[in-house]
């Protein structure tokens, strides 16, 4: 069965302090590793889609890297805008669905 | 474009009420999914619509029915509502390879 895992649940920031999320993942035959972001009282909002290991993409100040068993989502620099549960999830090549991690709640303070 | 949209946006129900959510995407997509969430817990699937006339279902159907009505929209019913189905309901689609999915805002149900 898939497991994606995410740590920590929850980590606070000073506005400046860079930092990485981890999701780690157990499946057969990775197709994709998607990133979201999600506002309180929201849905779901698409970030990045990595495909295979060594892929890294960036946006703004989120940077998105995978291994063969984890994927990291590096914040540099954050903001106070940058606050939200950012969510992980996995596709194999099996079917269509997508496996959630619980998510890690970020809180940048000013 | 509004993408995906979602009514109601918070429901109160009493045990054994019945209720439909309603899930509307103007993407043209074919593929159309129903999740929840509880704290703690990732989205889990609760049913899926490959296209027009198909649905599966996901992790946790029991309790839940579903009708793709047309290409746009993709409903929810809940028969008889359980205080265990207390939850946040996303809606969202997907396109010709299933690839990345987009959600509506949500709505959250409260069975009392």
């Amino acid at each position: 069965e898939d497991q994606v895992t995410q740590s920590p649940e929850a980590l606070r920031l000073q506005e400046g302090e860079s930092s990485s999320l981890n999701c780690s993942y157990t499946v057969s035959g990775l197709r994709g590793l998607f990133w979201y972001r999600q506002d309180p009282g929201k849905g779901p909002e698409f970030l990045f889609t990595l495909y295979s290991a060594g892929e890294e993409k960036e946006k703004e100040r989120l940077k998105a890297t995978l291994t063969k068993k984890e994927s990291f989502l590096h914040i540099t620099a954050p903001k106070p805008e940058d606050s939200a549960t950012y969510l992980c999830a996995v596709r194999t090549a099996l079917d269509y669905k997508l496996s959630f991690g619980a998510g890690t709640t970020v809180t940048v303070r000013a | 474009n509004a993408g995906v949209t979602q009514t109601p946006k918070f429901q109160v129900l009493k045990t054994g009420q019945s209720m439909t959510l309603q899930c509307a995407q103007d993407m043209n997509h074919n593929s159309m999914y129903w999740y929840r969430q509880d704290p703690g817990m990732g989205l889990r699937l609760i049913y899926y619509s490959a296209s027009e006339g198909t649905t599966d279902k996901g992790e946790v159907p029991n309790g839940y029915n579903v009708s793709r009505l047309n290409k746009r929209e993709f409903s929810l019913r809940l028969e008889s509502a359980a205080p265990s189905q207390t939850s946040v309901y996303f809606c969202a689609s997907s396109g010709h390879n299933q690839e990345t999915q987009y959600f509506g805002p949500g709505t959250r149900l409260l069975v009392l």
